[in-house]
């Protein structure tokens, strides 16, 4: 039972450079979602989706990019690099919208230079 | 704006050396507030949902409780096995514009020692 699976686990790169972090669940989850985890300060939501083909904005969704086009996928794409986009980035998904119940992927661990 | 406030940020434990850790919140409506633990260099394990003050939930050694304006996360005679970070977060209910999405606080590093 593989659960909420994240690709890459470390990943370095240099201002300017794009990326794509992949996410998959294979729960049949309707609900996804992005956040970035910073030292001292909580997870923050960058970009949710409720279902296939629906996404939204989260907290700190400025320099991200994402799309939903299968329930299982839920990519999250960085335009161009920056320093301030250091972190780590974990991957959520839920049953249903609204449960607070998330199921966490293992974390992609992101530096840019 | 809703917030979510952990304390302390740290914690160290004898074993067996019981403890709380604290969770203050503002929020307009709330419709529920969660725990979970995360392991170093891995992602948050969900480990329990209070919907009303007054509410406990309990799992092994830990209980979670609830009032109006905090939780406390009751750590009973710790094993090193409960080293974690625990994270608490807030989710408001339908009347707001955050409805669904979880705020979390920066969490609370727990290490327990044999």
């Amino acid at each position: 039972n593989a659960g909420v699976t994240q690709t890459p686990k470390f990943q370095v790169l240099k201002t300017g450079q794009s990326m794509t972090l992949q996410c998959a669940q294979d729960m049949n989850h309707e609900y996804m979602s992005w956040y970035r985890q910073d030292p001292g300060m909580g997870l923050r939501l960058i970009h949710y989706s409720v279902g296939a083909g629906i996404t939204d904005q989260g907290e700190v969704p400025n320099g991200y990019n994402v799309s939903r086009s299968t329930t299982e996928d839920f990519p999250l794409r960085l335009l161009s690099a920056a320093p301030s986009q250091t972190s780590v980035y974990f991957c959520a998904s839920s049953y249903t919208t609204g449960s607070g119940e998330l199921f966490f992927g293992e974390g992609s661990r992101l530096t840019v230079l | 704006e809703d917030q979510v406030t952990q304390s302390p940020e740290a914690l160290r434990l004898q074993e067996g050396e019981s403890s709380s850790l604290n969770c203050s919140y503002t929020v307009s409506g709330l419709r529920g507030l969660f725990w979970y633990r995360q392991d170093p260099g891995k992602g948050p394990e969900f480990l329990f949902t209070l919907y009303s003050a007054g509410e406990e939930k309990e799992k092994e050694r830990l209980k979670a409780t609830l009032t109006k304006k905090e939780s406390f996360l009751h750590i009973t005679a710790p094993k090193p096995e409960d080293s974690a970070t625990y994270l608490c977060a807030v989710q408001a209910d339908w009347t707001t514009d955050s409805w669904g999405k979880l705020q979390f606080g920066a969490g609370t590093q727990v290490v327990v020692t044999p």
